[in-house]
């Protein structure tokens, strides 16, 4: 099956750093999610991409959908504390909304 | 924006016992569900499709004994964990396909806020 390999596993930054986490496949997708996941909850929908070669921004938020379809990565600018939490990136491929998760990047700001 | 509402965010039960959990796409009609399990840490674990009028697909090594999933209608999917055991207990969460805000894709996944089942 499709398998997601999402990195860094980890990060603790300083406030006001960027942050960069990319997500790679074995295979291709026509679908890049980008969630967030705060404890205790379910996951939010940060950023989908559509388009191979897309580069979508919402707010600090920049993220990209790579050229081989095998690849997304989900940059955060200027980061705050309340950035902390786990990123999701999630692959689909079918327009039925199943999706392939990755593991997730664990984020920690440090104030 | 697209809502999925679950219910309840968090249950204790007695081992033996069931439990159901239900999810409600509240300003949208979802004619497929998705049910997922989470351990502490790790990421979301596929269990089954929910399709509205059909039978759920299971991923594989899922039980559909263990885990009864009922999608009577297009705004509501129910998850069933019956005859519970502490190995059951976990996060459980759902998402709907459809319509997400500013988004057009079918595939994008709407969530619901998840459920916390403990089996003592």
């Amino acid at each position: 099956g499709q398998q997601l390999n999402q990195s860094p596993q980890s990060m603790f930054i300083q406030e006001g750093e960027d942050v960069s986490m990319n997500c790679t496949s074995s295979s291709i997708f026509n679908t890049w999610l980008w969630y967030k996941q705060d404890p205790g909850e379910g996951p939010v929908l940060l950023i989908a991409l559509y388009k191979a070669g897309e580069l979508t921004s919402n707010g600090r938020l920049t993220a990209q959908f790579g050229i081989t379809r095998k690849d997304s990565f989900l940059n955060i600018s200027a980061s705050i504390p309340s950035d902390v939490g786990i990123y999701f990136c999630a692959g689909s491929f079918t327009n039925a909304g199943k999706s392939t998760f990755g593991d997730g990047t664990t984020l920690t700001v440090k104030p | 924006g697209a809502v999925v509402s679950q219910h309840p965010s968090w249950v204790i039960c007695k081992s033996g016992t069931s439990v159901k959990i239900e999810c409600r796409s509240l300003d949208f009609q979802a004619t497929t569900m998705f049910w997922y399990r989470q351990f502490p840490k790790q990421s979301l674990m596929l269990m089954a499709t929910s399709n509205e009028g059909s039978k759920a697909t299971y991923e594989q090594g899922v039980e559909k004994d263990k885990f009864l999933i009922n999608h009577a209608s297009l705004t509501l999917s129910t998850l069933t964990v019956t005859s519970a055991h502490p190995e059951d207990s976990s996060f459980y969460i759902c998402s709907a396909s459809g319509l997400a805000g500013s988004y057009s894709g079918a595939n994008v996944l709407t969530f619901g806020a998840g459920s916390r089942l403990t089996v003592l």
